[in-house]
């Protein structure tokens, strides 16, 4: 079964710091690839997403991702965090099948 | 405003009441799904809807049931709740399976 894992639990960073959050997952086919966050309190949002085509995705408040399909990798990354970065986030896998799998979330805790 | 509308925001029940969660959206959207999400888990699928009267089993269905008469509400069913199904359950839509899911805005279920 397709299978998503995220490196980091719980990831801690100063304001303007950099982020790097990791994805990997197990399906060896073609994927549709997502992250969402999750305010405190709120539901899932999406960021952004890949489909086809230039592997490095922009998203929405200043967040991209890289997909790499080598490496079944689909990091999400922001130059320089803000408080209000402060959520939890979840990348998900869809195998075109009916498998749209989640990560178990990594927490970020940006302090000001 | 596109949007998927669940109901109860929060319940408080008792072991054994049977219970139903409301899930609507007005995007026209032909899939739809219902997620749990636990501490640590992320989020995991408990029954999917391609379409009107097509159901299927997610991940975690015991002790669920769901029901898609109509394209718009997907209600999920608690016939017997247990305290293991006390969790954060969000209702999501999409125009087909392989599109970026949108969420509602949760129920948090207790069941003592």
């Amino acid at each position: 079964a397709q299978s998503v894992s995220q490196h980091n639990h719980h990831v801690i960073l100063s304001e303007a710091a950099s982020l790097e959050l990791g994805c990997n997952y197990s399906y060896g086919g073609t994927v549709n690839l997502f992250w969402y966050v999750q305010y405190p309190g709120q539901h899932l949002q999406l960021l952004l997403k890949y489909f086809s085509g230039d592997p490095l995705v922009k998203g929405i408040k200043g967040f991209e991702a890289e997909f790499i399909k080598s490496k079944f990798s689909f990091n999400l990354r922001k130059p320089s965090v803000q408080w209000s970065d402060t959520a939890e986030y979840f990348c998900a896998v869809n195998d075109y099948g009916q498998n749209f799998v989640f990560g178990p979330g990594t927490r970020l805790s940006v302090l000001p | 405003e596109a949007q998927v509308t669940q109901n109860p925001r929060y319940l408080i029940t008792v072991t054994g009441k049977k219970l139903t969660v409301t899930c609507s959206q007005n995007m026209n959207h032909e899939y739809m799904s219902w997620y749990r999400q636990d501490p640590g888990l992320g989020l995991r699928q408990i029954y999917y809807s391609m379409n009107v009267e097509v159901t299927d089993k997610g991940d975690v269905p015991e002790g669920y049931k769901v029901s898609r008469k109509e394209k718009r509400n997907f209600p999920l069913i608690l016939e017997s709740p247990s305290p293991n199904q006390t969790s954060l359950y969000f209702c999501a839509s999409s125009l087909s399976d392989r599109g970026p899911r949108v969420f509602g805005s949760g129920t948090r279920l207790t069941v003592v």
